[in-house]
């Protein structure tokens, strides 16, 4: 069984800081993390992910995600935020290569000009 | 290449009525999911295929909402009767194939549900 921690429900950065967007797995196989990225009324849209290899992934818009399995941990950041970036992100774990994903409760990134 | 289409995009109903969604997945995907997302969470897994088989319901509540994916393409999710509690997004994603690799799941734009 998997779970997903977000610590955080809203995170408030000026635009051009970094975001840092938390997220804390427990899973009882090896686990392949994402993140999710979600506009006003849009679905779902695939940021980045961690399958196996290189533990430091780089996804879309500028963003990435470290896996470390000491701290069952897959924080998001992004060095310089933009004020396109306001959205929702959810961070989600499976344990298989076709099971269905666990998702966090999200973060709502809001961007102060 | 089409993404996962859903339809309706909205749906307002009465509580006790019946309501249904559609999604038709990406060619060629044999995994389908549905997913409710409740507003201030995350999506949860309700059931998912393979080609036309259920591979998990477990999250599913049996005693109103149903699915279906005749032919292995197509389905429909179904709740009979409705409860307030239901309103929600309804989230339909497909992916390649059930695999020990991994497989990135693609989602449609979502059925917005609203129970009165």
């Amino acid at each position: 069984a998997q779970s997903v921690t977000q610590l955080g429900s809203h995170v408030s950065v000026s635009e051009g800081a970094l975001v840092l967007l938390r997220c804390n797995y427990s899973s009882s196989v090896p686990p392949y993390l994402f993140w999710y990225v979600q506009y006003p009324n849009q679905g779902l849209q695939l940021l980045l992910k961690y399958t196996t290899g290189a533990t430091l992934v780089k996804g879309i818009n500028g963003f990435e995600a470290e896996f470390k399995k000491s701290e069952t941990s897959f924080h998001l950041t992004k060095p310089s935020a933009h004020m396109s970036d306001a959205a929702e992100y959810f961070c989600a774990v499976t344990g298989g290569g076709a099971d269905g994903l666990t998702f966090g409760k999200g973060t709502h990134l809001i961007i102060q000009p | 290449e089409a993404g996962v289409a859903q339809s309706p995009r909205y749906k307002i109903i009465e509580k006790r009525q019946s309501v249904a969604f559609w999604c038709n997945p990406i060619s060629g995907h044999a995994t389908l999911y549905w997913y409710q997302q409740i507003l201030g969470q995350g999506p949860k897994l309700l059931i998912q295929f393979q080609n036309n088989g259920v591979v998990d319901d477990s999250q599913l509540p049996k005693d109103r909402f149903s699915a279906e994916r005749l032919k292995g393409v197509d389905s429909t999710l179904k709740i009979q009767p409705a409860k307030l509690e239901d309103s929600a997004v309804y989230l339909c994603a497909s992916s390649l194939a059930l695999a020990v690799i991994y497989n990135e799941q693609f989602f449609g734009p979502g059925t917005r549900l609203t129970v009165l």
